[in-house]
């Protein structure tokens, strides 16, 4: 069975610029989440989607970021204008009946 | 608000011993309590997880100790391995609407444990 898959990897930008990043959840899963990993802490959830429905953004910085998840399944997670305090791991992760399962995340460095 | 403190922020033991990590958690509605164990470059991943109906549970080596009174758990792994060297993470959630555990996690903010040959 595929994993969470996540890309890019590795993104380098300028503070002001734009990103964005790409989730294909496992097949099925119809929860996906946005979590922050910030360099020495545990995750933080950004955003939670059921099916194609946001249930949980309270803790997404609606100034500047924005996800969506057309279709109920990819989703994407983006930030404009990019902060330096947005330098972070950022993890999909989605999940069927039971466990959570993880990406490998996307490392975000804002110069 | 940090609503689940996790210690020590590190940890090192030699092959054989017991590594021991600690979490406390602030919301008593919280009731699924998992461990994640993290990599360097990959996502955390399930270890163990436990209800607040249960004081004890165990998997091989790994074992979660749970104290509702005190709103404490943690985990303990047995005969430590070079190989669970990795950052170690305790979380919690509640359940909310129709939704079934998983959701909503809290996480505390990470346990790195090296394991020395």
């Amino acid at each position: 069975e595929a994993g969470v898959a996540q890309s890019p990897r590795y993104k380098i930008i300028e503070k002001r610029q734009s990103v964005a990043f790409w989730c294909n959840p496992i097949s099925g899963h119809a929860t996906l989440y946005w979590y922050q990993q910030i360099l020495g802490q545990g995750p933080k959830l950004l955003i939670q989607f059921q099916n194609n429905g946001v249930v949980d953004d309270s803790q997404l910085p609606k100034d500047r970021f924005s996800a969506e998840r057309l279709k109920g399944v990819d989703s994407t997670l983006k930030i404009q204008p990019a902060k330096l305090e947005d330098s972070a791991v950022y993890l999909c992760a989605s999940r069927g009946y039971g466990e959570l399962f993880f990406g490998e995340g996307s490392r975000l460095t804002v110069l | 608000q940090q609503q689940v403190k996790q210690s020590p922020q590190s940890l090192i033991v030699q092959k054989g011993g017991i590594s021991i990590i600690n979490c406390a958690y602030e919301n008593t509605a919280f009731d699924y309590f998992p461990w994640y164990q993290q990599f360097p470059g990959k996502g955390p991943a399930l270890l163990i997880a436990i209800r607040p109906d249960v004081s004890e549970k165990k998997e091989g080596r790994f074992t979660i100790s749970f104290n509702k009174s005190a709103k404490q758990f943690s985990l303990h792994i047995m005969d430590s391995q070079p190989g669970d060297s990795a950052t170690y993470f305790c979380a919690a959630s509640r359940r909310t609407g129709g939704e079934t555990s998983g959701s909503r996690l809290t996480f505390g903010e990470g346990t790195q444990l090296t394991v020395n040959p």
